[in-house]
Parts: C-alpha cells; structure tokens; sequence
C-alpha cells in the first residue's frame, strides 16, 4: 500500500509571493501518476496539476509547477504570484494505473492536506 | 457543462435512521467513486463502480452500501447512522482504461449530519 505525506499543516504567505507545498510519497510501484488537488472553502475539489511518474519533465499549469524527484519520492508544488483565490487545503495524491480490466480502479490515496493562506 | 452533481448538499439524519446521498454525473465516466471526509482530515475511499462491478475497501463498515444503477447515477446508502459517521461525503469520477490514470472528478460533496 501506498502511503502519502504532507508536513505542513498550514502555509501562510503574502498575495504576490511564491510558495512552495511538499509532498513525500511511498511506493512499490513503478508506474504512478501524482496529483495536487485543490479544495478552497466551502466548496468542491478541483484538480491542480498532474504529474505522470514516467515522465521526468516537471509538469507545469499556468503559475503552478511541480518538482518531482521520483527517486526521492518527492513531488512539491510551486505556486509563483499567489492570489487570494489561490487560499484554499491543498491535498496531494497517489493513483496507480489500472492494472486490469474489471480489476476496479484505485482510488486516489490522499496526504492530509496543507491548508494555505494568502494575506492580501 | 459536464459535471458530477451532489443530492442533498446538507442532509441532517436522526441516530440509526437509514439516509441515502445520491450523485449523478454528465461525464459519462466508467468509474464513480465515494469518499468520506471528516473535519479537517483527507477523504477516505469508501468504495467505487468500475462500470457495474462494485470495489469494496477492505475497511469500509458494513452499515455503508452503494448502487449505480446506471452510468450516471450512483447512490451510497448508510443502513442506521451513528455519530461518527457526521462528514462530508464526496463523490468521483473518472475515465479509466488499463495501464492509464486519469484525474478525478469531484462533485461539491454532502455534508452529514447526525442528530
């Protein structure tokens, strides 16, 4: 089973600043896709940026990137001029591909969320 | 817009009365997942459809029950609540073909209540 972690309980920074959210992961598999989700306060979760584990290119979705260092099993994100909006938990996830048909998707496996605040 | 709606966004429920969350999705997703989330903490798969095929978490009580009666529709049934089974009940879906994984798709999720 795959275990995921997240060491920072809550990040506060300024609007405009950059931030960085760590995100450690352990697996046995080989092949994996890691997400950061997003979940701003009273409503739903979306998807952030997705990183497939066979790719070594860093992913990168407008002002977020990820570092993904598959042999440390680290994959942080980087959130460059952070807004307001950008206050929100922020979970990152572990999903394995499906290995066979009708063998039931994974679900994702969730760290407990870093809750981030941008002061204005 | 394709989406995965949430019916009731609130439901409150007396101790052991039988409740039923219902999600659909415009997606037309093979997978529909549920997750429990309590305050302050990462949602936890309950269980998913792969199309009809039902996936049970070796961990999740009996007194929690799905159906899908079709692509679009599944239900989550929880037989007689109790006090800690107060969260947020999230549910996913997700086009999944073998040796791919794709993104999730959440809907706004039910928030339980138990009286």
């Amino acid at each position: 089973a795959q275990t995921v972690t997240q060491s920072q309980p809550e990040m506060s920074v300024q609007e405009a600043e950059t931030v960085t959210l760590s995100c450690t992961y352990d697996t046995s598999e080989s092949n994996y896709y890691l997400f950061w989700y997003k979940q701003p306060p009273s409503r739903q979760m979306i998807l952030v940026i997705r990183q497939e584990a066979y790719k070594q290119q860093n992913a990168t979705e407008n002002r977020f990137s990820v570092n993904f260092q598959k042999a440390a099993k680290s994959f942080s994100l980087k959130i460059s001029d952070s807004q307001l909006g950008d206050t929100a938990m922020y979970f990152c996830a572990f999903l394995p591909p499906l290995a066979y048909s009708g063998g039931g998707a994974d679900g994702l496996t969730f760290g407990k969320g870093t809750h981030l605040i941008i002061q204005p | 817009d394709a989406m995965v709606i949430q019916n009731p966004r609130y439901q409150v429920t007396q101790f052991g009365k039988p409740v039923t969350l219902s999600c659909s999705q415009t997606l037309n997703h093979n997978v529909m997942y549920w997750y429990q989330q309590k305050s302050s903490q990462a949602p936890k798969l309950l269980f998913h459809y792969y199309d009809k095929d039902f996936n049970n978490e070796a961990d999740t009580p009996d007194n929690f029950q799905s159906r899908r009666p079709n692509t679009s529709f599944c239900f989550l049934d929880i037989r007689s609540p109790g006090l800690g089974d107060a969260a947020m009940y999230l549910c996913a879906t997700s086009r999944d073909e073998i040796g791919q994984a794709y993104e999730q798709y959440f809907g706004p999720g039910t928030r339980l209540t138990v009286t």
